[in-house]
Parts: C-alpha cells; structure tokens; sequence
C-alpha cells in the first residue's frame, strides 16, 4: 500500500503560468518531507525539505507547503518555464534517523508548453 | 550539481547475460542506494550500505547483489538477466542516511532485456 498519494498524475501548462502539484501521505511517525525534481533521463534533484514544525518554504519560483495535520503538502511553482517540465516527486521519510524509511510517490509529470 | 557517476547509461542485452551497474561517487558519503524505478511508478530500494563490507537488502526484492569494497565504489551486480530485469536502476548516496539527508543521484542505468 502506497503510503505517498500525489496528484494530478499530470499537468500540462502554459509557460508563465502557475501550478501546484499535492502530496498527501499516510507515513507515521512522520520526521520530514522532500520535494525532488527529476527530469527526463537524469536522476532526481532534491528541491526542498520540510520538518514537522515548518509550514512554508520556498527555493527560488518553487514554494512547498506543509500540513502536518491533515498530512499534506504541496508544491508551488510560479510563472512556469519551459525547464520546469520534468516529473515532480514527494518523499516522506518516517523518523530522522539512520535507521528511518524513505515513502516515494509516484510522481506528477509536468509538462509547460510554450 | 552531485558527484556521483553512473555507467552504463543504456544498456540493452540478451537473456541470461551477466552485468554489473557502476556507481561512483567523490563525495566521500558512507551511505550508498540502489534504487528500482519504472515508469509511471514509485521508486523501490533494492539495495543500500552504510559503509566499506556493509552491505542490506532493501524492500523489492531482487535477483541481483552489490558490493562495497571501497568507500566511493557500490557495484551492482545481475548475474544471469532475464526481460523481468528492464527497469532504470538509479544510484544514490548520502552523508547522514536517507531519512534525514539529502540525496544525491546519479543520472541513471537503463537496461533492457531481450
């Protein structure tokens, strides 16, 4: 059972515009959660991580939100770009230790279109 | 950008064939993965270490085998591939263990078996 649930599974947009993408998870106990970027052919590129206590963060045009209580989160991108076409995957990891799981989702596949 | 190589990029071979995945890194990480990733789907850990003759198995279970003689070095080995094999196998390593530090990827192995 998939304890990382992400949607939509895809996401065409219009280069400028904004998206979010959301993660939802079952994972418990929860220790942090990570957005990585992965584009096609290459492996993923972490973006952002975020901890119980926090609830926002952003890199750059990407700002990931966090509700520990509801158990979700999401992936904001602002004015889109052609680059940001790639697969967008949550990961949740279940305890801050060596000895702690990484839950995977299967992804969102963005593709902006000119 | 991660120091960590993998090779071969693509790989295509026939059935019953013996290969191994190379998956360096200069980062001097103590922790190496080795993780399944099919199309559409979550990745899957196959196989991780946490050091120099340290060697686990992961979650999917899998037909293959790893060695880590050297710090910088995590080989993955299949020795008789069969069609059930083709998947993307992507290296990962870490400094402080998957659930609290960041991974960093390599650019993937992609095999296909006939």
């Amino acid at each position: 059972k998939n304890q990382v649930e992400q949607s939509p599974q895809s996401l065409i947009i219009l280069e400028g515009k904004n998206c979010t993408l959301q993660c939802n998870y079952t994972v418990s106990p929860f220790s942090n959660l990570r957005w990585y970027k992965q584009d096609t052919g290459r492996g993923p590129v972490s973006l952002t991580i975020m901890t119980f206590s926090e609830n926002t963060k952003s890199n750059g045009r990407y700002t990931a939100t966090l509700d520990a209580d509801t158990k979700q989160s999401s992936l904001h991108i602002t004015a889109s770009q052609l680059s940001d076409s790639a697969s967008y995957i949550c990961v949740v990891s279940d305890r801050g230790s060596t000895l702690g799981r990484l839950y995977f989702g299967r992804g969102t596949q963005l593709t902006v279109w000119p | 950008e991660a120091d960590i190589y993998q090779t071969p990029r693509y790989l295509v071979i026939g059935t019953g064939k013996k290969i191994t995945l190379e998956c360096s890194q200069t980062m001097g990480h103590d922790k190496m993965y080795w993780y399944q990733q099919d199309p559409g789907m979550e990745l899957h850990l196959i196989h991780y270490s946490y050091g120099v003759n340290s060697t686990e198995k992961g979650d999917l279970s899998s037909e293959s085998t790893v060695s880590r003689i050297r710090t910088e070095h995590f080989p993955l080995t299949l020795e008789s591939a069969r069609p059930s094999h083709t998947s993307q196998y992507l290296c990962a390593s870490t400094r402080q263990g998957a659930s609290t530090g960041e991974l960093f990827f390599g650019e993937g192995s992609r095999l296909t078996v006939l």
